[in-house]
């Protein structure tokens, strides 16, 4: 059964990148849609952007300008770099896998997510 | 973007208790409705996609229904393990949106 583990700085400074990694365990990257998702303190869920295993990529127009999303076949794991961050990026941010293909697109596994705060 | 709006925004009720919660997408969305539940601490879990589909190994007391704007999940008898929050996403257009989340309160 495949598993996912984000990891990364749990403390990042204003204006500064965050950086975060998910690795896949129980199978490989290819032929999924990975997904970025998170959670600020007392808010909802907010989807971030995904990679499919072909490299092509889709983010949230609301943080285009500050994301990208890159895949590591050869070390099975995807990763999140979002630039310029502010304390509006405190959060819990979590991996995600979609299906290709299915008639109802959903995430069908995450990881437990990892917590990042943003200094001043 | 779709807006998702949940409701209630928090819960409480006892065990053995029917529980719905409801979900108003700002468009149609037709079926592509999914439903997760998560807990502090935890990976966030898949119940319900495709508005009223079982993801496999989900406890049959989840069920889901509605189409277009409306939809609903309901737990037919809340067990000790149910009490957590509650999101719905559409999976309809991109960006993926989701509800504010509904958390579920022992009574």
């Amino acid at each position: 059964q495949m598993q996912l583990q984000e990891s990364g700085p749990g403390l990042v400074k204003a204006s500064e990148t965050l950086s975060l990694t998910c690795n896949v365990s129980g199978g490989p990257v290819s032929r999924y849609y990975w997904n970025w998702v998170r959670q600020p303190p007392g808010k909802g869920l907010e989807w971030i952007g995904y990679i499919f295993y072909s490299g092509s990529t889709y983010y949230n127009p609301s943080l285009k300008s500050r994301v990208t999303i890159s895949l590591d076949s050869s070390n099975n794991q995807f990763s999140l770099k979002l630039n310029s961050v502010t304390a509006a990026d405190t959060a819990v941010y979590y991996c995600a896998r979609t299906v290709p293909g299915q008639v109802w697109p959903s995430l069908d596994v995450w990881g437990k997510g990892t917590t990042v705060s943003v200094s001043s | 973007d779709i807006q998702m709006t949940q409701s209630p925004s928090s819960l409480s009720a006892s065990i053995g208790d029917r529980v719905t919660i409801t979900c108003r997408a700002s468009q149609s969305i037709s079926s592509y409705l999914n439903w997760y539940q998560h807990k502090p601490g935890g990976a966030p879990k898949l119940l319900i996609y495709g508005a009223s589909s079982l993801q496999s190994g989900v406890p049959s007391r989840f069920s889901g229904s509605g189409s277009g704007t409306d939809f609903t999940l309901t737990i037919s008898s809340l067990q000790p393990e149910d009490f957590a929050a509650y999101s719905c996403q559409q999976s309809y257009s991109t960006p993926y949106t989701f509800g504010q989340g509904t958390k579920l309160e022992i009574k």
